[in-house]
Protein backbone atom coordinates (compact mmCIF):
# COMPACT_ATOMS: atom_id res chain seq x y z
CA UNK A 1 0.00 0.00 0.00
CA UNK A 2 1.12 3.42 -0.39
CA UNK A 3 3.05 4.97 2.39
CA UNK A 4 4.76 8.83 2.32
CA UNK A 5 6.70 9.13 5.54
CA UNK A 6 8.18 12.82 6.17
CA UNK A 7 11.09 13.85 8.09
CA UNK A 8 13.39 16.95 9.02
CA UNK A 9 10.62 18.56 11.30
CA UNK A 10 12.22 20.62 14.56
CA UNK A 11 12.60 23.56 16.01
CA UNK A 12 14.64 26.23 14.64
CA UNK A 13 15.31 30.21 15.11
CA UNK A 14 13.41 32.91 12.64
CA UNK A 15 15.82 33.81 9.84
CA UNK A 16 17.31 30.16 9.85
CA UNK A 17 16.67 27.43 7.01
CA UNK A 18 15.02 23.81 7.67
CA UNK A 19 14.44 20.80 4.83
CA UNK A 20 11.90 18.45 5.00
CA UNK A 21 11.50 14.81 3.04
CA UNK A 22 9.33 12.45 2.48
CA UNK A 23 9.63 9.23 1.56
CA UNK A 24 7.36 7.67 -0.47
CA UNK A 25 6.49 3.69 -1.17
CA UNK A 26 3.90 1.55 -3.02
CA UNK A 27 3.51 3.67 -5.72
CA UNK A 28 4.84 4.18 -8.61
CA UNK A 29 6.07 7.78 -7.69
CA UNK A 30 6.62 9.67 -11.22
CA UNK A 31 3.20 9.29 -12.19
CA UNK A 32 2.29 11.43 -9.21
CA UNK A 33 2.26 15.26 -8.80
CA UNK A 34 3.01 15.89 -5.24
CA UNK A 35 2.22 18.29 -2.68
CA UNK A 36 3.33 19.76 0.56
CA UNK A 37 -0.02 21.54 2.68
CA UNK A 38 0.92 22.57 6.32
CA UNK A 39 -1.65 22.85 9.60
CA UNK A 40 -1.95 24.79 12.09
CA UNK A 41 -4.37 24.82 14.77
CA UNK A 42 -5.10 28.89 13.96
CA UNK A 43 -5.58 28.39 10.54
CA UNK A 44 -6.21 25.32 9.74
CA UNK A 45 -5.34 23.42 6.23
CA UNK A 46 -3.26 25.75 3.82
CA UNK A 47 -1.35 23.86 0.50
CA UNK A 48 2.08 24.80 0.57
CA UNK A 49 3.51 23.55 -2.91
CA UNK A 50 2.99 21.24 -6.21
CA UNK A 51 5.72 20.10 -8.13
CA UNK A 52 4.41 17.85 -11.39
CA UNK A 53 4.90 14.70 -11.88
CA UNK A 54 7.94 14.73 -14.47
CA UNK A 55 9.30 17.82 -11.90
CA UNK A 56 8.73 20.32 -14.51
CA UNK A 57 6.24 22.35 -13.10
CA UNK A 58 6.16 24.21 -9.48
CA UNK A 59 4.03 26.32 -7.66
CA UNK A 60 3.68 27.79 -4.23
CA UNK A 61 1.52 29.31 -1.93
CA UNK A 62 2.41 33.10 -2.06
CA UNK A 63 3.01 33.17 2.06
CA UNK A 64 6.01 31.17 1.10
CA UNK A 65 6.84 31.76 -2.66
CA UNK A 66 11.07 33.32 -2.93
CA UNK A 67 11.50 31.48 0.50
CA UNK A 68 10.27 27.58 0.13
CA UNK A 69 11.76 25.38 -2.82
CA UNK A 70 9.90 22.33 -4.00
CA UNK A 71 11.63 19.25 -5.33
CA UNK A 72 11.71 15.26 -6.16
CA UNK A 73 14.47 12.91 -6.62
CA UNK A 74 12.45 10.17 -8.91
CA UNK A 75 15.35 7.66 -8.22
CA UNK A 76 14.83 7.83 -4.29
CA UNK A 77 11.18 7.87 -4.57
CA UNK A 78 11.81 11.20 -2.42
CA UNK A 79 10.07 14.75 -1.93
CA UNK A 80 11.78 17.79 -0.42
CA UNK A 81 10.94 21.13 1.29
CA UNK A 82 14.00 23.58 1.52
CA UNK A 83 12.23 25.87 3.84
CA UNK A 84 14.44 29.29 4.06
CA UNK A 85 14.13 32.64 6.40
CA UNK A 86 11.85 30.89 8.33
CA UNK A 87 8.95 32.94 9.87
CA UNK A 88 7.15 32.40 13.15
CA UNK A 89 4.03 32.27 11.15
CA UNK A 90 5.27 29.11 9.42
CA UNK A 91 5.05 27.22 12.48
CA UNK A 92 3.12 24.07 11.71
CA UNK A 93 2.42 20.01 11.05
CA UNK A 94 3.50 19.38 7.14
CA UNK A 95 2.15 16.79 5.48
CA UNK A 96 3.48 15.53 2.26
CA UNK A 97 0.71 14.64 -0.26
CA UNK A 98 -0.18 12.81 -3.42
CA UNK A 99 -3.01 13.44 -5.94
CA UNK A 100 -5.21 11.45 -6.66
CA UNK A 101 -4.48 10.62 -10.65
CA UNK A 102 -1.77 10.35 -12.83
CA UNK A 103 -0.09 12.83 -14.67
CA UNK A 104 -0.69 16.21 -13.44
CA UNK A 105 1.06 18.99 -14.26
CA UNK A 106 0.03 20.63 -10.96
CA UNK A 107 -1.89 23.77 -12.32
CA UNK A 108 -4.92 22.17 -11.52
CA UNK A 109 -4.42 19.03 -9.79
CA UNK A 110 -6.86 16.50 -8.23
CA UNK A 111 -8.07 15.65 -4.73
CA UNK A 112 -5.30 14.18 -2.36
CA UNK A 113 -5.92 10.65 -2.11
CA UNK A 114 -2.90 9.70 0.50
CA UNK A 115 -0.98 11.93 2.71
CA UNK A 116 1.83 11.36 5.20
CA UNK A 117 1.48 11.44 9.14
CA UNK A 118 2.95 14.80 9.10
CA UNK A 119 6.36 15.90 10.64
CA UNK A 120 5.89 19.32 12.98
CA UNK A 121 7.89 22.35 12.54
CA UNK A 122 8.07 25.08 15.36
CA UNK A 123 10.02 28.25 14.27
CA UNK A 124 10.60 30.13 17.81
CA UNK A 125 13.41 32.12 19.28
CA UNK B 1 -7.86 32.99 -4.01
CA UNK B 2 -10.86 31.12 -3.91
CA UNK B 3 -12.50 31.69 -0.77
CA UNK B 4 -14.27 28.43 1.01
CA UNK B 5 -17.13 28.95 3.95
CA UNK B 6 -17.69 26.35 5.45
CA UNK B 7 -20.80 26.02 8.25
CA UNK B 8 -21.55 25.41 11.16
CA UNK B 9 -17.98 25.52 12.48
CA UNK B 10 -19.46 23.28 15.38
CA UNK B 11 -22.06 20.84 15.77
CA UNK B 12 -23.19 18.57 18.05
CA UNK B 13 -24.77 15.71 17.15
CA UNK B 14 -27.07 12.36 18.47
CA UNK B 15 -26.29 9.20 17.28
CA UNK B 16 -28.67 8.17 14.26
CA UNK B 17 -28.96 12.04 13.55
CA UNK B 18 -28.56 13.40 10.45
CA UNK B 19 -25.75 15.85 9.57
CA UNK B 20 -25.58 18.09 6.50
CA UNK B 21 -22.40 20.51 6.72
CA UNK B 22 -22.11 23.23 3.54
CA UNK B 23 -19.01 24.62 1.84
CA UNK B 24 -19.72 27.69 -0.36
CA UNK B 25 -17.18 29.04 -2.63
CA UNK B 26 -16.08 32.72 -3.20
CA UNK B 27 -16.73 31.98 -6.99
CA UNK B 28 -17.89 28.87 -9.12
CA UNK B 29 -15.69 26.02 -9.09
CA UNK B 30 -17.69 23.64 -10.95
CA UNK B 31 -17.34 20.24 -9.96
CA UNK B 32 -13.88 19.90 -8.29
CA UNK B 33 -14.69 20.13 -4.97
CA UNK B 34 -13.70 17.68 -2.49
CA UNK B 35 -14.59 16.27 0.93
CA UNK B 36 -11.63 15.61 4.00
CA UNK B 37 -12.15 13.86 7.07
CA UNK B 38 -9.94 14.12 10.06
CA UNK B 39 -10.07 12.40 13.41
CA UNK B 40 -7.60 14.22 16.00
CA UNK B 41 -4.20 12.82 16.42
CA UNK B 42 -4.63 11.85 12.37
CA UNK B 43 -3.72 13.05 8.65
CA UNK B 44 -6.73 13.79 6.56
CA UNK B 45 -8.99 11.56 4.26
CA UNK B 46 -10.36 11.60 1.13
CA UNK B 47 -14.29 11.15 1.49
CA UNK B 48 -15.88 12.87 -1.52
CA UNK B 49 -14.58 13.86 -4.88
CA UNK B 50 -15.73 16.15 -7.82
CA UNK B 51 -18.93 17.30 -5.36
CA UNK B 52 -20.82 14.14 -4.91
CA UNK B 53 -18.22 10.50 -5.89
CA UNK B 54 -17.62 8.65 -2.98
CA UNK B 55 -14.33 7.75 -2.23
CA UNK B 56 -13.40 3.89 -2.23
CA UNK B 57 -14.27 2.12 0.78
CA UNK B 58 -16.53 5.55 2.27
CA UNK B 59 -19.58 4.06 4.21
CA UNK B 60 -22.71 5.00 1.41
CA UNK B 61 -23.97 6.65 4.91
CA UNK B 62 -21.92 10.00 3.73
CA UNK B 63 -22.53 11.63 0.66
CA UNK B 64 -21.93 14.88 -1.02
CA UNK B 65 -23.76 17.24 -3.92
CA UNK B 66 -23.52 20.61 -4.80
CA UNK B 67 -21.80 22.27 -7.41
CA UNK B 68 -20.93 25.90 -8.74
CA UNK B 69 -20.31 27.58 -5.56
CA UNK B 70 -22.56 25.50 -2.91
CA UNK B 71 -21.90 21.97 -1.76
CA UNK B 72 -23.02 19.77 0.79
CA UNK B 73 -21.64 16.63 2.89
CA UNK B 74 -24.41 14.71 4.40
CA UNK B 75 -24.15 12.17 7.08
CA UNK B 76 -26.82 9.86 7.04
CA UNK B 77 -27.56 7.78 10.59
CA UNK B 78 -24.69 9.39 12.21
CA UNK B 79 -22.25 7.10 14.27
CA UNK B 80 -19.74 7.75 16.50
CA UNK B 81 -17.27 6.70 14.18
CA UNK B 82 -17.71 9.68 12.60
CA UNK B 83 -16.77 12.03 15.74
CA UNK B 84 -14.14 14.18 13.51
CA UNK B 85 -13.23 17.56 11.62
CA UNK B 86 -14.59 18.16 8.16
CA UNK B 87 -13.09 19.98 5.33
CA UNK B 88 -13.83 20.89 1.74
CA UNK B 89 -10.91 21.82 -0.55
CA UNK B 90 -10.84 23.37 -3.96
CA UNK B 91 -8.92 22.34 -7.26
CA UNK B 92 -9.89 24.33 -9.51
CA UNK B 93 -7.31 27.16 -9.31
CA UNK B 94 -4.05 27.51 -7.55
CA UNK B 95 -3.67 28.64 -4.68
CA UNK B 96 -5.88 25.82 -3.80
CA UNK B 97 -7.76 26.45 -0.46
CA UNK B 98 -9.59 24.32 1.92
CA UNK B 99 -12.45 25.68 4.46
CA UNK B 100 -11.42 26.13 7.72
CA UNK B 101 -13.40 22.90 9.15
CA UNK B 102 -16.51 21.92 10.75
CA UNK B 103 -15.81 19.80 14.08
CA UNK B 104 -18.78 17.18 14.60
CA UNK B 105 -19.15 15.91 17.92
CA UNK B 106 -21.61 13.02 19.30
CA UNK B 107 -23.44 13.93 22.09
Amino acid sequence: QVQLVESGGGVVQPGRSLRLSCAASGLTFTKFAMHWVRQTPGKGLEWVAVISYDGSNKYYADSVKGRFTISRDDSKNTLDLQMNSLRVEDTAVYYCVRDLEEYSSGWRSSPFDHWGLGTLVTVSS
Amino acid sequence: EIVLTQSPEFQSVTPKEKVTITCRASQSIGSSLHWYQQKPGQSPKLLIKYGSQSFSGVPSRISGSGSGTDFALTINSLEAEDAATYYCHQTVSLPQTFGQGTKVEIK
